[in-house]
């Protein structure tokens, strides 16, 4: 079955920090994983994927994310935090193959807060 | 945002009532979601399709019924409400194409009350 862990409820920065938000899945076949972002009485907005190849992938508002196999691992990372980062993110993750092709499962969210 | 609508935004109505969510595309997307965002739950899938007329379950279907008889338009069917199914819901659809766009895009949510 798949899933994803999200181990913090919440991460607190400061800005100009770098920021780190884990993520750790498990998945039957090849992974396909994927990080979204939801501010306030919004929807989810698609960050980044990673489908295959470069293990490091780079995506809107100088987000990236590193696959790691062998830790079953996607964390999220910035260089330097915003304020206006502070959202809810989403880690989410799909299986190349089987009865679940094309279904998402999502961990339960971080909250991500940035204080100036 | 790949054309999503969700209507209505919000939605106040009584335990047992029948309610109806509507999701509406524009981009002649084949697969169309419906999640229900609870705190602590993430997003869980609800019933999702494949096609016109072609549906199938996720995780958290009881209670729930869905029906598409138009590419654009899924419909989320609570035929009769209870207090557990207040949340907010959302549709996605699936974006198909060469190997690396396989994504699914969100629409911006039903905020469902049931008192």
């Amino acid at each position: 079955a798949q899933s994803v862990a999200q181990p913090e409820d919440q991460v607190n920065v400061a800005e100009g920090n770098p920021l780190t938000v884990k993520c750790t899945y498990s998945v039957s076949g090849n992974p396909y994983l994927f990080w979204y972002v939801q501010y306030p009485n919004r929807g989810l907005q698609f960050l980044l994927k990673y489908i295959t190849g470069d293990n490091l992938v780079k995506g809107s508002y100088g987000f990236e994310a590193e696959f790691n196999k062998s830790q079953t691992s996607f964390h999220l990372k910035k260089p330097s935090a915003l304020v206006s980062d502070s959202a809810l993110y989403f880690c989410a993750v799909s299986a190349d193959r089987g009865s679940t092709l094309g279904r998402l499962y999502f961990g339960r969210g971080t909250q991500l807060t940035v204080w100036p | 945002d790949a054309g999503i609508t969700q209507s209505p935004r919000h939605k106040v109505t009584e335990t047992g009532t029948p309610v109806t969510l509507r999701c509406h595309q524009t981009e002649n997307h084949r697969y169309m979601y419906w999640y229900r965002q609870d705190p602590g739950h993430g997003l869980r899938l609800i019933h999702y399709s494949y096609g016109v007329k072609d549906t199938d379950k996720g995780e958290v279907s009881d209670g729930y019924s869905v029906s598409r008889s138009k590419t654009e338009d899924f419909l989320l069917t609570l035929e009769s409400a209870t207090s557990s199914q207040t949340s907010v819901y959302f549709c996605a659809i699936r974006s198909l194409g060469d190997l690396g766009t396989d994504t699914q895009y969100f629409g911006p949510g039903t905020r469902l009350t049931v008192l």
